[in-house]
């Protein structure tokens, strides 16, 4: 079974550009979270999305944003990029709700650089 | 909202020694995981372990959820364990922290040649 997917894996944007990630989760798995990690911060949860709807959101601007389709695939959304959002964004799948007692799947990451 | 705690944050070691790694968290949880980040970024699952004991190959790991801590364990080891090792807990549906995994700072681990 093929694991969890997420494109592109590196991204250079510069200052005040928006950016969109792609994250597909294990076949089966109907729910997608994301989080941001920072050698500051550590790994910080962003937002969980689950049959098309967002389920529970973390503390981070309105500038951060995502959906998910149909098919479970989910896409993140960076707008008005500043330079602290420089970070690695993970993707995680699992079967069921984030909340419940089910494994959480990591994808490989994207690694974005703002300039 | 729930604090994770790990120590220590770095480990040196000789290959071929033991080694404890421990995850100490504030609240009751419902779910427990160990990951060793790869040198790429990539978090690859160890155990989901949010209570009891679990083995596999050198690895085991055990949760005491009434004493809220987790200890991994790694014997024998390789140069090929060194990377950074994270627990992470989810609170039970319908608490405040629910729907997400809190992640510790991490222990980096360092196997020597």
């Amino acid at each position: 079974k093929a694991g969890v997917t997420q494109t592109p894996r590196y991204l250079i944007k510069t200052r005040g550009q928006q950016v969109t990630l792609s994250c597909s989760p294990i076949s089966g798995h109907r729910s997608v979270s994301w989080y941001q990690q920072t050698p500051g911060q550590g790994l910080q949860f962003l937002f969980e999305y689950f049959s098309e709807t967002q389920r529970n959101k973390g503390n981070f601007p309105g500038r951060f944003s995502g959906r998910q389709f149909s098919n479970s695939r989910s896409e993140m959304n960076v707008s008005t990029l500043e330079l602290g959002d420089s970070a690695l964004y993970l993707c995680a799948s699992s079967r069921t709700l984030a909340g419940s007692t089910d494994t959480q799947y990591f994808g490989p990451g994207t690694r974005l650089t703002v300039l | 909202g729930i604090q994770v705690e790990q120590s220590p944050p770095d480990l040196i070691l000789q290959e071929g020694a033991n080694s404890t790694l421990r995850c100490n968290f504030s609240d009751s949880v419902n779910n427990l995981q160990w990951f060793h980040q790869n040198p790429w970024g990539q978090l690859i699952n160890l155990f989901y372990i949010p209570s009891g004991t679990k083995q596999n190959g050198r690895l085991s790991a055990t949760t005491v959820a009434t004493e809220r801590y987790s200890l991994l364990y790694i014997s024998s080891s390789q140069t090929t364990d060194s990377g950074v090792y994270f627990c992470a807990v989810g609170a039970p549906l319908g608490s405040s922290n629910t729907g997400k995994l809190i992640f510790g700072q991490g222990t980096t681990l360092q196997v020597k040649p």
